[in-house]
């Protein structure tokens, strides 16, 4: 079946734009979750959909980062205000809500490039 | 807290050779570890997981890894490398209470001809 899809693939904007990064999940996961991956800081945890939970938003690094999930399906991962730090990869995964619930299944990532 | 050490952050192995990639974890309780290959511009791929039962896991591609609880640490071995086998590989770690995974800073492997 259809993996983890994200969009856009590559997203150029100058600083103090807002973007908005989206992942589709695959088809009955559950849980979603948003990583960064950057040059300085490696792969890090940004925040954290399970169902109709509250999400855990721990890892966002500050409050210019957002994201939902509608419909406990697609999510949305905004920055406002883009900081030329914020440039990164941004990678989505889902899982299954059952015993491989620690399996996730990664996208393959938005490009975000602040000039 | 967990945390995930991988040493070095390159290696290079010539084609038919043993491929040896090292991890060790930190972590109060029984972790779950996990090996994700990366391919250039792609997400990341499951290699391979541990979680109970048998210390000793097979993956795809070949490649497997040997949880050793006295050691912390989960190496990646594929006996005989292949030149597809280039990539970026990342050690990550989650345990039973939570579910974020925590990633080490990988090791990017080169294989010559």
């Amino acid at each position: 079946g259809a993996g983890v899809s994200q969009s856009p693939s590559n997203k150029v904007t100058e600083k103090g734009k807002d973007v908005e990064l989206r992942c589709d999940p695959i088809s009955g996961h559950t849980a979603l979750y948003w990583y960064r991956q950057s040059l300085g800081q490696g792969l890090e945890f940004l925040i954290y959909f399970q169902g109709n939970s509250a999400p855990d938003k721990s890892g966002l690094p500050s409050d210019r980062f957002s994201a939902e999930r509608t419909g406990g399906s697609v999510s949305t991962l905004t920055i406002q205000r883009t900081q030329q730090e914020d440039s990164a990869v941004y990678l989505c995964a889902s899982s299954p809500n059952n015993r491989l619930h620690y399996e996730q299944y990664f996208g393959p990532g938005t490009r975000l490039t602040v000039t | 807290a967990q945390s995930v050490t991988q040493l070095g952050s390159h290696v290079s192995v010539s084609e038919g050779a043993l491929v040896l990639l090292r991890c060790n974890y930190s972590s109060s309780v029984p972790p779950y570890l996990f090996w994700y290959v990366q391919y250039p511009n792609q997400g990341l791929q499951l290699l391979l997981k541990y979680t109970t039962g048998a210390t000793l896991v097979k993956g795809i591609n070949g490649f497997e890894a040997e949880f050793k609880k006295s050691e912390t640490s989960f190496h990646l071995t594929k006996p005989s490398a292949h030149m597809s086998d280039a990539a970026e590989y990342f050690c990550a770690v989650t345990k039973d209470s939570s579910y974020k995974l925590i990633f080490g800073s990988g090791t990017r492997l080169l294989v010559r001809p």
